[in-house]
């Protein structure tokens, strides 16, 4: 069973432009959640998706923003890109909101210049 | 917000040693999560607990949902080379319905052949 996908893999860009980044969770897990991670912050919680509503959200600014599909496949957008906004960005899948254990991509790696 | 704390930040250890390494918090957790994260890619889940006292153990590693459920520890015995990496323990609430995971900052563990 194929495990949960992060595209693209590595991606740079300049500041003030905007980037999408995918996630396709693992086959028949409804649940995605999306975490930024630094070497300073550890890993920070951004927004989880189910059934292509947004459940929950973490602190980030509304340049941060995410949807899901009804093939459960979710993108996460940043707009207004600043230097800060580097960062592994993390997606998880779990079968449900409720459901306690999350399986993560590998993450794209976003580097602002 | 829910902050787990982890300490030391590093640890670097002998081949075949034991390691153990804790987390805490002032939140009480439904769950308690241990993954590893290897370079370049996403964490990887160690094991689950999910309820207060639980002792469960996967192979080397060993964990406890401590009797206050608002810490765990996590031991590996016998350390191998391939042990290296980051652990990150994860604890989860259910909030209104919806699934929230909060991490700690990490414990680079270094293994000296």
């Amino acid at each position: 069973k194929a495990g949960v996908t992060q595209t693209p893999r590595y991606l740079i860009k300049t500041r003030g432009q905007q980037v999408t980044l995918s996630c396709s969770p693992i086959s028949g897990h409804r649940s995605v959640s999306w975490y930024q991670q630094t070497p300073g912050q550890g890993l920070q919680f951004l927004f989880e998706y189910f059934s292509e509503t947004q459940r929950n959200k973490g602190n980030f600014p509304g340049r941060f923003s995410g949807r899901q599909f009804s093939n459960s496949r979710s993108e996460m957008n940043v707009s207004t890109l600043e230097l800060g906004d580097s960062a592994l960005y993390l997606c998880a899948s779990s079968l449900s909101t409720g459901n306690t254990e999350a399986f993560f991509g590998q993450g794209t790696r976003l580097t602002v210049v | 917000g829910q902050q787990l704390n982890q300490s030391p930040q590093s640890m670097f250890i002998q081949e075949g040693e034991d390691v153990s390494m804790n987390c805490t918090s002032s939140s009480i957790f439904n769950t308690w999560l241990w993954y590893k994260q290897e370079p370049g890619e996403g964490p990887v889940l160690l094991i689950a607990l999910y309820k207060a006292g639980e002792l469960t153990s996967n192979g080397r590693l060993t964990a406890q949902f401590g009797i206050t459920r608002k810490d765990s520890f996590l031991n590996i015995s016998a350390s191998i080379p391939s042990d290296v990496g980051i652990y990150f323990c994860a604890g989860q609430t259910i909030i209104y319905g919806n699934n929230r995971l909060a991490f700690g900052k990490g414990n680079q563990v270094v293994v000296i052949p």
